[in-house]
């Protein structure tokens, strides 16, 4: 009953490594989110796409890339990972914009990715 | 960034006993407001999405009020079991996707 899986729960990597954060879903959803998620702050959008190749940046996308190559796939890319970049992130899914229609739609969310740079 | 606040941070309650929390937002371009529950080790799972002055919604014996006009949201737990434990976030919609989120309320339901 898995429909948004996210590759790794857990991943520890080095400064300036490339990481890819990898997030499939199976509901042929047309939009999906990166999410992090740190102590004392709320969920803070990184980017999200609304179809294949296409993105948009969130609030906090600085040191972050995304490809959306197939829209089932949302990777999050870290070009030269940073120990501010620790953190645990989540990835998303929505049938369309979430103010579309009624303004009803939720996001379904991955189990996270717990991201440790050391 | 939109200022969204949720109170109370954690709270500890008894089985069967009722619970209520709180989440405030700006009022202004107010367009949904969604609650989530987050349950450790698991995804964040939507519980409601209201949109309208008044809008009021229940599953199970969780239930939610929508006051957008204040810019508030209660979320109720009645007769509070330990499977509700879990992290309970809410989250103001502004826009297309402008979905801004507080920082919970981590609810501990001792047996």
């Amino acid at each position: 009953d898995v429909k948004v899986t996210q590759s790794s729960r857990y991943l520890v990597k080095r400064t300036g490594e490339k990481v890819f954060l990898e997030c499939v879903q199976d509901m042929d959803h047309e939009n999906m989110f990166w999410y992090r998620q740190d102590p004392g702050l709320g969920l803070r959008l990184i980017y999200f796409s609304y179809d294949v190749k296409m993105k948009e940046k969130g609030d906090i996308p600085e040191g972050y890339s995304v490809s959306r190559e197939k829209k089932e796939r949302f990777s999050l890319i870290l070009e030269s990972a940073s120990t501010n970049q620790t953190s645990m992130y989540l990835c998303a899914s929505s049938t369309e914009g979430l103010a579309g229609g009624t303004g009803a739609n939720v996001l379904t969310f991955g189990a996270g990715s717990r991201l440790t740079v050391l | 960034i939109l200022n969204v606040e949720q109170s109370p941070q954690s709270l500890h309650v008894q089985e069967g006993d009722s619970t209520n929390f709180t989440c405030s937002f700006p009022s202004s371009n107010f367009y949904a407001l969604h609650w989530y529950r987050w349950e450790t080790a698991k995804s964040p799972e939507a519980l409601f999405v209201m949109t309208l002055n008044g809008d009021e919604k229940k599953k199970g014996r969780i239930s939610a009020t929508l006051n957008t006009k204040e810019g508030y949201s209660y979320l109720y737990i009645k007769g509070s079991q330990p499977e509700d434990s879990a992290t309970y976030l809410c989250a103001s919609l502004t826009g297309a996707n402008n979905l801004f989120f507080g920082t919970g309320t981590r609810l501990t339901v001792i047996p």
